[in-house]
């Protein structure tokens, strides 16, 4: 039962913005907003989270709809190291699982 | 620091037998999160430690799944015996909640089952 949806496919072309939009209608009040990207071969990686706010860190900003329902994670300026699998999460806050979505795979063109 | 490990990195097994996955959380991370993703899904929720204590664990597929955490350190992960639906890719997670409601999750590479 997947609680996000996003795009199954995104490209960027290098050094540009970048933004990944995912949609969580059914998001409850005690969710957080988590994204992480998966590398090749390697385990989910954290980005960033939100539950009302806008958020920024050193990777990369986090949208966030007024009324929750959608967000949008940006990243300035893309780099090659960027194209990976983003995942955007419902985190629950009383249980702390994730629930993973379907994920965009992001591709960098040079 | 070192980050989250697990092993073996790839496992390839027949059906019927047993595997055993282990990983070794970052070190002072009480929480431990065992999720996996079979071919073509998501990836999924298994279960969660608290130290040695089983949080969580409305996840786990059947009772084919034992998970331990003796001691609260490492965790190991035992599919006895093992079908062909078991394949994919199992990660395990670690964190330690701060104060103020973050918590982020630390992955470990996975371990790649495979049953033929």
């Amino acid at each position: 039962d997947a609680k996000t949806t996003q795009p199954n496919s995104m490209e960027s072309n290098e050094e540009e913005p970048v933004h990944l939009p995912c949609n969580h209608s059914t998001i409850s009040g005690t969710d957080y907003i988590h994204w992480y990207r998966q590398l090749p071969s390697q385990g989910p990686e954290y980005v960033i989270h939100g539950l009302t706010s806008n958020v920024n860190n050193r990777m990369a900003s986090l949208a966030i709809a007024e009324d929750r329902k959608s967000s949008t994670l940006i990243l300035h300026r893309a780099t090659l190291r960027d194209a990976a699998v983003y995942y955007c999460i419902l985190r629950d806050y009383v249980t702390n699982n994730l629930f993973f979505g379907t994920g965009t795979r992001l591709t960098v063109i040079p | 620091e070192a980050g989250v490990t697990q092993f073996p990195s790839h496992s390839v097994i027949e059906k019927g037998q047993t595997v055993t996955l282990r990983c070794d959380p970052i070190s002072g991370h009480d929480n431990l999160y065992w999720y996996r993703r079979v071919m073509g899904k998501e990836i999924k929720f298994l279960l969660h430690f608290v130290k040695e204590s089983k949080q969580d664990e409305s996840g786990m597929p059947n009772n084919r799944f034992l998970a331990e955490r003796t001691g609260g350190t490492y965790s190991t992960l035992k599919v006895q015996p093992a079908e062909l639906e078991d394949s994919g890719v199992y990660f395990c997670a670690s964190s330690s909640r701060l104060a103020g409601g973050t918590d982020t999750q630390y992955f470990g590479p996975g371990t790649r089952l495979t049953v033929l």
